[in-house]
């Protein structure tokens, strides 16, 4: 099975839906991320979390929110989708002695 | 602004050639360099780091990556290409002043042709 696992893994949406993807990870580690990756972009970071407690915004939050309902969880929100958040996103997993990051595989999302 | 540069977009190589992606970073403080692999339609895979110690380092599938301070490069190379070696290639940065966040490069698309 999987570490670390996403869902949906591909999801279409109109513009102005509200919109949750969901990581769940077996690794046991306390830190978790979730990045949108575009052509040319490389990844971007949106949010972050250390602990269930300890919730960061990254590089490019506006527009989105996060939930870490548990060690194992942490959820991506769209609240209001608009056509440029179109993009791949990312769960990531790290440990606490911040080693490299484990990816999940994945959620595409395109906004109409 | 902390940053890393993969300057070429794609790499195109020969079976059984040495490969080389490039990587160079402008960082505040010691920094910790890794490379990513991204096969289509899947997850990044971890391929090795640097923290500290010898410059060479190896990781997987036969890579490895040689850590130049002094031209703040981290190149990835291996010395035989393999067709399954195509794939986006990513370098990634993180520093103290970075709150241990990593910076990502834009990535390279690297292609082995038979």
């Amino acid at each position: 099975d999987a570490d670390v696992t996403q869902t949906p893994r591909n999801r279409i949406t109109k513009t102005g839906k509200r919109i949750m993807l969901e990581c769940s990870q077996t690794k046991g580690h306390d830190r978790m991320y979730w990045y949108r990756q575009d052509p040319g972009l490389g990844l971007r970071l949106i949010y972050y979390s250390f602990d269930v407690k300890d919730i960061n915004k990254g590089e490019i939050s506006d527009g989105y929110s996060v939930s870490r309902q548990a060690q194992a969880k942490f959820s991506l929100s769209l609240e209001s989708a608009i056509p440029n958040q179109t993009a791949l996103y990312f769960c990531a997993t790290s440990d606490l002695l911040l080693n490299e990051q484990f990816f999940g595989p994945g959620t595409r999302l395109t906004v109409l | 602004a902390q940053s890393v540069a993969q300057p070429e977009d794609q790499v195109n190589v020969a079976e059984g050639n040495p490969l080389t992606v490039k990587c160079t970073y402008s960082v505040s403080g010691n920094p910790y360099l890794f490379w990513y692999v991204q096969y289509p339609n899947r997850g990044l895979q971890f391929l090795l780091k640097y923290i500290t110690g010898d410059n060479l380092v190896k990781g997987s599938y036969g890579f490895e990556a040689e850590f130049n301070k002094s031209q703040t490069s981290f190149h990835l190379k291996k010395p035989s290409a393999l067709v399954s070696d195509s794939a986006l290639y990513f370098c990634a940065v993180r520093t103290m002043d970075s709150n241990y966040q990593l910076i990502w490069g834009a990535g390279t698309k690297l292609i082995i042709k038979p």
